[in-house]
């Protein structure tokens, strides 16, 4: 069965410092990859995606993911957090191509940036 | 532009009382339609998906079920509902092509997210 894993339930950091968040997925087929976020009192929301080609993305707010295909991981990084970063990240997956495009969800690292 | 509309932001109900959460979208047609369960420490379940009217798959047993009655409708609903299905609930789309051949979906169209709502079952 498909799966993610996010190991990092809890982060804290400081600002200026940089971000990791680890995510592992498990699937024996061709997928797609996402990082969602949801800041305080707002609905989820996309942060990048990766379907295909150049394994690093860049998406929104200076956030990247590389997807190494041998480790079966897509981590999140930004080289410099702000405290506007605090906010729920949850790394999903979805089988390429089908009628559906329902994702498997990680189960979300809160992250909280002191100023 | 699209837009989904979840109702209502917030409930209260006893255990035992019957439910139903509505999520309806604009702005497209042929979504792919979907429920899903957030809940602490336990990131996003997917309850239910539909990828057409009267057409529902179910992901995980449960105390729930789903309809469709229209296109851009998607309902979420219980008879009686049970200590265990407090937690907050999402309605999301995507989009869907439809083609000559089977129905696929478009890989650049990730899920749109519904406001969600708040069930606190007592």
């Amino acid at each position: 069965a498909q799966s993610v894993s996010q190991h990092n339930h809890h982060v804290i950091l400081s600002e200026a410092a940089s971000l990791e968040l680890g995510c592992n997925y498990s699937y024996g087929g061709t997928v797609n990859l996402f990082w969602y976020v949801q800041y305080p009192g707002q609905h989820l929301q996309l942060l990048l995606k990766y379907f295909s080609g150049d394994p690093l993305v860049k998406g929104i707010k200076g956030f990247e993911a590389e997807f190494i295909k041998s480790k079966f991981s897509f981590n999140l990084r930004k080289p410099s957090v702000q405290w506007s970063d605090t906010a729920e990240y949850f790394c999903a997956v979805s089988r390429r191509g089908g009628a559906t495009n329902k994702l498997i969800f990680g189960t979300g690292t809160l992250l909280a940036v002191q100023p | 532009s699209q837009t989904i509309h979840q109702w209502p932001a917030t409930l209260v109900q006893p255990v035992g009382s019957p439910l139903s959460l509505e999520c309806t979208v604009e702005g497209t047609s042929n979504p792919n339609l979907y429920w899903y369960r957030q809940a602490a420490g336990r990131g996003l379940q997917l309850l239910f998906y539909s990828v057409g009217i009267g057409q529902i798959s179910s992901e995980v047993p449960q105390n729930l079920s789903a309809s469709r009655p229209q296109d851009r409708q998607f309902i979420l609903s219980s008879k009686k509902l049970l200590l265990s299905d407090s937690g907050f609930y999402l309605c999301a789309w995507s989009v869907l092509v439809l083609s000559h051949g089977p129905p696929m979906v478009d890989n650049s169209s990730p899920l749109h997210f519904g406001n969600g709502t708040r069930l606190t079952v007592t």
